[in-house]
């Protein structure tokens, strides 16, 4: 199956500071992937979506200049949360839609990353 | 809009034994797909099953089957011989079919949280 690339894992940072996460598509080229937002014991909230080229499009409510996306090639998009406070500590998760399979229109995930702010 | 529902928190099954999880979902469209993920305590999103609402035939994978109700708008999932590593949080989604130039959103349940015992 299609295998998608999270990094880092895990990220402690101070407050203040900005955390880079990396998704990559492994297998295939992914004109679109999306960034999710998971709370413990809840659900993924869509952050955005991140087509390849293009701005991202974000979700009402999302700080696109708190949440920088790019998506500069077709196998790699980019989360930045820039100067993080501790309620932006959570667990990120990243999804590829792949562009030769577009008729299965399945999302595969990243193995998420869980940032812990302090 | 459409909305996702998933009446069971949490839910617990004996080994060997069957188990359904419920999802109902809202739409006025004709044509979407309807998944269920699952998400193992890793936190990694696996794809369980997956279902096009314009056929008529119940998905299957293996010990996993569904029952599609369209008239309903009910999408529930079956495990059957249930093992300890089916332990986990399954999420039912939905996905309408974009545009040509749209995206391929998901919208997600809260989540049933099931726990196989020994």
């Amino acid at each position: 199956g299609a295998v998608v690339s999270q990094h880092p894992s895990w990220v402690i940072c101070k407050s203040g500071t900005s955390v880079k996460i990396e998704c990559r598509s492994l297998d295939f080229q992914a004109t679109t992937m999306f960034w999710y937002r998971q709370f413990p014991k809840q659900s993924l909230m869509l952050m955005a979506t991140s087509n390849e080229g293009s701005k991202a499009t974000y979700e009402q409510g999302v700080e696109k200049d708190k949440f920088l996306i790019n998506h500069a090639s077709l196998t790699l998009s980019t989360l930045t949360v820039t100067s993080a406070h501790p309620e932006d500590s959570s667990f990120y998760i990243c999804s590829v839609v792949a562009g030769n399979i577009l008729a299965k229109n399945i999302q595969y995930f990243g193995a998420g990353t869980r940032l812990s702010v302090l | 809009a459409q909305t996702v529902t998933q009446s069971q928190p949490e839910m617990s099954v004996q080994e060997a034994e069957t188990v359904t999880l419920s999802c109902t979902y809202d739409t006025s469209e004709s044509n979407y797909y309807l998944f269920w993920y699952k998400q193992p305590p890793s936190r990694q999103m696996i794809l369980v099953i997956r279902q096009e609402a314009y056929k008529q035939q119940n998905a299957t994978e293996n010990r996993f089957s569904v029952n599609f109700q369209k008239a309903a708008k009910s999408f529930s999932l079956k495990i059957s011989d249930s093992q300890l590593g089916d332990t986990a949080m399954y999420f039912c989604a939905f996905m309408k079919p974009p545009p040509i130039s749209g995206t391929y959103k998901y919208i997600f349940g809260t989540g049933t949280r099931l726990k196989v015992l020994a």
